[in-house]
């Protein structure tokens, strides 16, 4: 069965330092990895995703996140966060030929001026 | 691209009573899943159709709840004698038929049990 681990219900950084957000990942075959943001009183959106082909992966707001299969991880970072970028971030996983996504219990963000 | 619709947004109700959620997917999308979410948790997976077609339940849809879609377009979640536990937010999602997992959400609709 797939799952995701989501290290850190909330994470505090100041604003222009890194982000990194942990998520490490069990799949019984190659996954599918999605990082979804959640502003407050808003629908998940899709920050980036890994299908195959290059390890890291870039996505909207200057995020990235770099797939680790010797690791089944798969991390969140930003060089520079920014007060906008206070929300809850989602890592979930699917599997190739399987539908269902499932999700991490999430990270939220805390962005200190 | 009027992105996936919920409604109500809101609904309180007493334990017992019958609430119905409604979905309106992105019009393309073949796909369309329920998720509910929790306080302090991430969405659990609820139910998924692929047009009209209910291919899979979770073990988390008690036989209070039911799903449809009748012509594969827009999806109803009922759920019968609420219990203070079904309370929740609970969001719908579509996809296209081609896509790798990449799910579209609303903004959901937050149930509350009294």
């Amino acid at each position: 069965a797939q799952s995701v681990t989501q290290l850190g219900s909330h994470v505090s950084v100041s604003e222009g330092a890194l982000v990194l957000l942990r998520c490490n990942y069990s799949s019984s075959v190659p996954p599918y990895l999605f990082w979804y943001v959640q502003y407050p009183n808003q629908g998940l959106q899709l920050l980036l995703k890994y299908t195959t082909g290059a390890t890291l992966v870039k996505g909207i707001n200057g995020f990235e996140a770099e797939f680790k299969k010797s690791e089944t991880s798969f991390h969140l970072t930003k060089p520079s966060a920014h007060m906008s970028d206070a929300a809850e971030y989602f890592c979930a996983v699917s599997e190739e030929g399987y539908q269902k996504v499932t999700f991490g219990i999430g990270t939220k963000l805390q962005v200190i001026p | 691209d009027t992105g996936v619709s919920q409604n109500p947004r809101h609904k309180i109700t007493k334990r017992g009573q019958n609430v119905t959620f409604r979905c309106d997917p992105i019009s393309e999308h073949n796909r369309l899943y329920w998720y509910r979410q929790t306080l302090g948790q991430g969405p659990e997976f609820l139910t998924y159709f692929q047009n009209e077609a209910q291919l899979e339940k979770s073990r988390l849809l008690s036989d209070r709840f039911s799903a449809e879609r009748p012509k594969g377009s827009f999806s109803t979640l009922e759920i019968q004698r609420t219990e203070q536990g079904d309370s929740a937010m609970y969001l719908c999602a579509s996809s296209l038929g081609t896509s790798t997992g990449e799910l579209f959400f609303g903004e959901g609709s937050r149930l509350t049990v009294l």
